[in-house]
């Protein structure tokens, strides 16, 4: 079982703020990071799958990088806003057979106050 | 398109009953799991299935069974509940065959309490 580790556990900015986040995994024999967003009640849904050292997604506000050579991805929102409100979970593993590999942090709950 | 449904989205089960968390998915993905997730800890995968008839144990797999008789279909048995079974349960499903990084698409989540 793979340890991956979110920080902070949570946080609070003002609208307009923007923030980021860190997900640490282990650097050996990685596969792919997965970023998700969760909303309490609804399903997480898939922000960006990373696999490459060096890779940068962006949706929107919201981009990623992941370092895969020292085991960190970081998130951004720029100019948060009150629906960014949200936990974001990162997830390490991948490969064939990637719903049973993954190994979950426990999230970065994020509150945007307006 | 449904995604993957799961129901009940809430349950409260008294200490000893047994129950079933349906779970279904209509994108003919190979691939299903479960998941359970508690405050502090995350994700941890309960069982998975690979395929029809194929399943195996994750992380967490004490207390639960499992079944895969056809692809769109995984439900999740609770034997003999137990208070420390008190969790939110997803599941999620996945595509096969397109090597590292599969997107997992996950469910609304089911909230059990055991009392």
């Amino acid at each position: 079982i793979l340890n991956v580790e979110q920080s902070p556990q949570s946080l609070h900015v003002q609208e307009g703020d923007s923030t980021n986040f860190t997900c640490s995994f282990p650097s050996s024999n990685f596969y792919a990071l997965h970023w998700y967003r969760w909303e309490t009640a609804k399903s997480p849904e898939a922000l960006f799958v990373m696999t490459l050292n060096g890779d940068e997604k962006k949706k929107g506000r919201i981009s990623a990088t992941l370092n895969t050579k020292e085991g960190y991805s970081y998130l951004y929102i720029k100019g948060s806003q009150p629906e960014d409100s949200a936990t974001y979970l990162c997830a390490t593993g991948g490969g064939l057979g990637s719903a049973r590999q993954l190994t979950f942090g426990s999230g970065t709950q994020l509150t945007v106050l307006p | 398109n449904a995604g993957v449904t799961q129901t009940p989205k809430f349950q409260v089960l008294k200490t000893g009953q047994s129950m079933t968390l349906q779970c279904a998915q209509d994108m003919n993905h190979e691939y299903m799991s479960w998941y359970r997730q508690d405050p502090g800890m995350g994700l941890r995968l309960i069982h998975y299935s690979v395929g029809a008839g194929i399943t195996d144990q994750g992380e967490v797999p004490n207390g639960y069974n499992v079944s895969r008789s056809t692809t769109e279909d995984f439900p999740l048995r609770l034997l003999s509940a137990a208070p420390s079974q008190t969790s939110v349960y997803f599941c999620a499903s996945s595509p096969r065959g397109t090597g590292v990084g599969n997107t997992i698409y996950f469910g609304e989540g089911s909230w059990l309490t055991v009392v």
